[in-house]
């Protein structure tokens, strides 16, 4: 089974709209973090946005905030007030802690390429 | 300050031959990180390193080999390329969250 799922291969939003993009996961362990990470065609990865499994509120990070609802494992990055700079591929990753806190990987979801039109 | 840094930025290999990419961070990070990224497969792991002088293996180590001698450099070895390698590579690193190089476009003949 995956462990990132991104369902949304593309989505379409109008600039200065919010749009929202999925992510599910799928892990038993208790502690673990997600991130969601921007790939502009340019090609570099860019970190957005943190939430650990035990933090009680939703990340923000000016426009970027992430709607946490961790009884249904899901992770999905809302975009406020879309810019045409935006446009670009988004990540969704996970790092499980693991035993004794010794795994530092991440398992990246397959992305979702945002378009925002003028 | 750099961040993290890859070298080279692209290259062009013919099957069989060998090539190393070096990645270098100045954040005094202990974890240290190469991808590989293909169309439709997202990021997949390749190996990975705890420390200075440590190295483990990801999620698709076969061909590669990696050596962690000064805990800022992180270099990822392809011994005898073969077009299946054709891809771009990312190194990372980070203690919790991951930061990314630029990047290497590798094209295997």
């Amino acid at each position: 089974a995956q462990k990132i799922t991104q369902t949304q291969p593309g989505m379409f939003v109008q600039e200065k709209e919010a749009v929202t993009l999925d992510c599910t996961y799928d892990t038993s362990d208790p502690s673990y973090g997600l991130f969601w990470y921007k790939q502009p065609s340019s090609g570099e990865m860019i970190f957005l946005i943190y939430q650990g499994s035990y933090d009680q509120q939703n990340a923000t990070e000016g426009r970027y905030s992430l709607n946490f609802q961790k009884a249904r494992k899901s992770a999905n990055l809302v975009i406020s007030a879309s810019q045409l700079g935006d446009s670009a591929m988004y990540f969704c990753a996970m790092r499980e802690v693991g035993s004794g806190g010794s795994n530092y990987k991440l398992t990246f979801g397959k992305g979702t390429l945002l378009t925002v039109n003028p | 300050n750099a961040g993290v840094t890859q070298t080279p930025k692209f290259r062009v290999l013919k099957t069989g031959q060998s090539m190393t990419l070096l990645c270098a961070q100045d954040m005094n990070h202990e974890y240290m990180y190469w991808y590989r990224q293909d169309p439709g497969m997202g990021l997949r792991l390749i190996h990975y390193s705890v420390g200075e002088g440590t190295t483990a293996k990801g999620e698709v180590p076969d061909g590669y080999n990696v050596s962690r001698l000064k805990k800022q450099n992180f270099l990822l070895g392809l011994e005898s390329a073969a077009p299946s390698q054709t891809s771009v590579y990312f190194c990372a690193s980070g203690n919790w969250e991951q930061f990314f190089g630029p990047g290497t476009r590798l094209t295997v003949l």
